[in-house]
């Protein structure tokens, strides 16, 4: 499995507070994403990273916010946590490029709840 | 950007019986559609992948066409099996850094 880590996995919040997510690579690979699944929605970008203080708005970028200040990791932050991103939060790894086919590579997911 | 929309929404199929999940997108500009298989409580993984120069591929039981010119692409599963049931999704590449999912397909396998 690619080296791939979230944190927290589980999280309980309430409306109006910041939340922060970890993502955590070992294999150097140079694009991290966050991604959101809800149901009947299925996987909708929020932000991507294509390096190091890199990033670019997804589908749904509205109320986050991305930082990546070193290779190996990507942090999504809510600022002001609202009902509606209550979600189950995954983070992605891969390489584009001539030699590589741009396969996503997924951690386990981060379960966020905002009551 | 790229648009992707899936088709049906969930699947059931007798244990044996074919599976066919179609997908259409915008971008003409594409050319990578990967298909990913989301188990329960665990994140996706590629099962297959096709790129625009190629019209099908097969992987065993598992294969994809696409029709660059219609703007869809489909996947097959032939002899379904109980553990093919799943969550699958397909994806179009946007601007070749990122992957736009389908809405999902919920496949369910009975013995």
């Amino acid at each position: 499995d690619a080296g791939i880590t979230q944190s927290p996995r589980h999280k309980v919040t309430e409306t109006g507070t910041p939340v922060t997510l970890r993502c955590h690579q070992t294999e150097n690979h140079r694009y991290m994403y966050w991604y959101r699944q809800d149901p009947g929605h299925g996987l909708r970008l929020i932000h991507y990273s294509y390096g190091v203080k890199d990033t670019d708005k997804g589908e749904v970028s509205d109320g986050y916010s991305v930082s990546r200040s070193k290779t190996e990791d990507f942090l999504l932050t809510l600022e002001s946590a609202t009902s509606s991103q209550t979600s189950v939060y995954f983070c992605a790894i891969s390489e584009w490029g001539d030699a590589n086919t741009g396969e996503l590579f997924f951690g386990e997911g981060s379960r966020l709840t905002v009551l | 950007g790229e648009n992707v929309e899936q088709h049906p929404s969930t699947l059931s199929v007798q244990e044996g019986d074919s599976a066919v999940i179609k997908c259409t997108y915008s971008d003409s500009a594409s050319n990578y559609f990967p298909w990913y298989k989301q188990e329960l409580g665990k994140g996706p993984q590629l099962i297959i992948d096709i790129r625009s120069n190629v019209g099908e591929k097969k992987d065993q039981r598992i294969a994809v066409t696409l029709n660059k010119t219609a703007k869809h692409f489909s996947l097959h599963i032939t002899e379904t099996q109980p553990e093919d049931s799943a969550v699958y999704f397909c994806a179009g590449e946007q601007a070749g850094t990122a992957l736009i999912f389908g809405k999902g397909t919920t496949l369910s396998v009975s013995s």
